[in-house]
């Protein structure tokens, strides 16, 4: 049982470059969401879905795209990277009220 | 809308004394109250948790937490602090449960020998 796993660990990448930041759960969790962690700025939700095929948008989803075409995958797409996504990514699942949290994707956007 | 105010963004406290972690909530409706941990360069991990009945709630690595519904806060304690404690300490507040989770700002907390 791995839990939450999230590819790549770390990314560098050129402003205006796409990339998939890729997150799989192996606990056949409903609910999954993302996180962006910024200093000083806690964890902000940026998408999430409460099951395969609905997603919705959180607190700061311009600039990112999501999809849930299975339950145990959330994918997150950055279509344009901007220097201001700089930052450090969580996917995270749960079944009920606790949140499993996976070990953080760090992407630099230069 | 709900939101989490932490009220101290470092805390320096010696191994073996108490800690307390300030966080206030506000909300108009009933919600969830967690405090997770984050490890250095690790994910977050859940230490503890308020949804109904006592208001002492007790963790994990003998963290426990007090729910004040008049204050509006939900503080951390330890009575006893480790070097092994020193972590980033997040408050959150959730409605909905697993989901659409609202996190403060987050305290590090340095536990000096």
């Amino acid at each position: 049982n791995a839990g939450v796993t999230q590819t790549p660990k770390f990314q560098v990448l050129k402003t205006g470059q796409s990339m998939t930041l890729q997150c799989a759960q192996d606990m056949n969790h409903e609910y999954m969401s993302w996180y962006r962690q910024d200093p000083g700025m806690g964890l902000r939700l940026i998408h999430y879905s409460v099951g395969a095929g609905i997603t919705d948008q959180g607190e700061v989803p311009n600039g990112y795209n999501v999809s849930r075409s299975t339950t145990e995958d959330f994918p997150l797409r950055l279509l344009s990277a901007a220097p201001s996504q700089t930052s450090v990514y969580f996917c995270a699942s749960s079944e009920g009220v606790e949140q499993y949290f996976g070990p953080g994707t760090r992407l630099t956007v230069t | 809308a709900q939101s989490v105010t932490q009220l101290d963004s470092q805390v320096p406290v010696f191994e073996e004394a108490p800690v307390e972690l300030r966080c206030n909530y506000s909300s108009s409706v009933s919600v969830y109250l967690f405090w997770y941990v984050q490890y250095p360069n690790q994910g977050l991990q859940l230490l503890l948790k308020y949804l109904s009945g006592s208001t002492l709630v007790k963790g994990i690595n003998g963290f426990e937490a007090e729910f004040n519904k008049s204050q509006t806060s939900f503080h951390l304690r330890k009575p006893s602090v480790h070097i092994s404690d020193t972590a980033e300490y997040f408050c959150a507040v959730s409605k909905n449960g697993g989901f659409k989770t609202i996190f403060g700002a987050g305290t590090r907390l340095f536990v000096k020998a």
